[in-house]
């Protein structure tokens, strides 16, 4: 059973820091790794979306890599914002099945 | 293109009662999910369907049923609603890889 964890569990930093989510996964033979944002009382929204054969994704100020052989993800978000605030959520995909972390809440202060 | 839609979006049962969640999408996608999510925990697969006329049991499924008549649509039944299935409720959608995600449907059981 895939098991996905998330840590820290929440993050406050203050306006332009740079941002370190980290994401692990206990089976390695995965099809992809996405990340999502989940505003509070909100749907999830995909961020990034990391096949099993990259190491890495990039979409404008979110860059996420992908280590399967360690079973780990990292997002990172350059230059943090107040908008950036929400729950991130990893999801590791084992056939058409998702496995989703607890999340990581950020409060970015301005 | 409305993407994956969700009916109710709120809903207040007393133990005992049933009810059924709808999830629509219109973008042809032969993959459906229902999950649920509490705090603290993720989100958590109920069922899951691979195709019109098929179902599947995923991580948590008791006490839910389910049924995908139509390709565009994926019904969640609750027969006797408890309090312990009070949480959010979403929805999701497969294109190749990836899954596309409805607003979510609060349920509150009294």
């Amino acid at each position: 059973k895939q098991e996905v964890t998330q840590i820290p569990a929440a993050l406050s930093v203050p306006e332009g820091e740079n941002l370190v989510l980290n994401c692990s996964f206990t089976d390695s033979a995965i099809y992809n790794l996405q990340w999502f944002r989940q505003d509070p009382g909100k749907g999830l929204t995909s961020l990034l979306l990391i096949q099993s054969s990259q190491r890495e994704q990039t979409s404008g100020r979110l860059n996420a890599s992908l280590d399967k052989s360690s079973g780990r993800s990292t997002l990172y978000i350059a230059a943090s914002q107040p908008g950036d605030s929400a729950t991130y959520l990893c999801a590791v995909a084992n056939d058409y099945k998702l496995s989703f972390g607890a999340g990581t809440t950020v409060t970015v202060r301005a | 293109n409305a993407g994956v839609t969700q009916t109710p979006k709120f809903r207040v049962l007393k133990t005992g009662q049933s009810m059924t969640l709808l999830c629509a999408q219109d973008m042809n996608h032969e993959y459906m999910y229902w999950y649920r999510q509490d705090p603290g925990m993720g989100l958590r697969l109920i069922h899951y369907s691979v195709g019109e006329g098929t179902t599947a049991k995923g991580e948590v499924p008791d006490g839910y049923n389910v049924s995908r008549l139509k390709k565009q649509n994926f019904l969640l039944g609750l027969e006797s609603a408890a309090p312990s299935q009070t949480s959010v409720y979403f929805c999701a959608s497969n294109r190749g890889r990836e899954q596309y995600f409805g607003p979510g449907t609060r349920l509150t059981v009294t």
